[in-house]
């Protein structure tokens, strides 16, 4: 069973900090993974997505990913009340005997206090 | 770009009666698009892949005759709820992947309830 594992939170920083959230997925082959926000009662709209070991930096968000560990993480800094959310990881599973889908993580609850 | 569109938004209907959803991408075509569903704070669960022009592929424990699913063309995709009952009461949301890519772009959900 592919899995993806995040820790569901909530995870509470003061404005203006630096977020980090983390997740680990078990499927070794793994190429694309993916960083999403959930506005509750809303939809995920799509923040970043890294395909190589490293760190992608857009904005204020960093993803970092290190394959070799199955560990991929999001960084927001100068963290803002309205970044309070549901931020959900997800990783494109390998496409033997799958659809290429995305496998999501259950989320980690995010909450930033002014 | 990348908008995924979804109709209606929110839903009310009586046990027994079923419901169509449309699921949309507007400004690029969608070889496969993906049916959620979730549950009050709870994670969201595939419910179905859908190829366009051919059959859905459904997740275990989904029951296909239930939840029929229709991709039509590379631009829509649609679920219909058949015999819907107060249980089938959720957000429903689907996605849309890019031909030949990765992502994956959420439609705005369509609320269900059932009475």
């Amino acid at each position: 069973q592919k899995e993806v594992e995040q820790n569901s939170g909530p995870l509470s920083v003061p404005e203006g900090a630096i977020a980090s959230l983390n997740c680990t997925y078990s499927d070794r082959g793994s190429q694309s993974f993916f960083w999403y926000r959930q506005y509750s009662g809303k939809s995920p709209e799509l923040i970043m997505f890294i395909y190589s070991n490293g760190d992608k930096e857009d904005g204020r968000f960093t993803a970092q990913l290190n394959k070799a560990s199955q560990y991929v993480s999001l960084l927001i800094r100068d963290s803002q009340p309205s970044d309070s959310a549901t931020y959900l990881c997800a990783v494109k599973v390998s496409p033997v005997g799958s659809q290429g889908n995305l496998i999501f993580g259950k989320g980690t609850k995010l909450s930033v206090k002014p | 770009g990348a908008v995924v569109s979804q109709h209606p938004s929110r839903v009310i209907c009586k046990s027994g009666t079923s419901v169509k959803i449309e699921c949309r991408s507007l400004d690029f075509q969608a070889t496969t698009m993906f049916w959620y569903r979730q549950f009050p704070k709870q994670s969201l669960m595939l419910m179905a892949t859908s190829n366009e022009g051919s059959k859905a592929t459904y997740e275990q424990g989904v029951e296909k005759d239930k939840f029929l699913i229709n991709h039509a063309s590379l631009t829509l995709s649609t679920l219909t709820v058949t015999s819907a009952h107060p249980e089938d009461s959720s957000f429903y949301i689907c996605s849309a992947r890019t031909t030949g890519g990765d992502t994956q772009y959420f439609g705005p959900g369509t609320r269900l309830t059932v009475l």
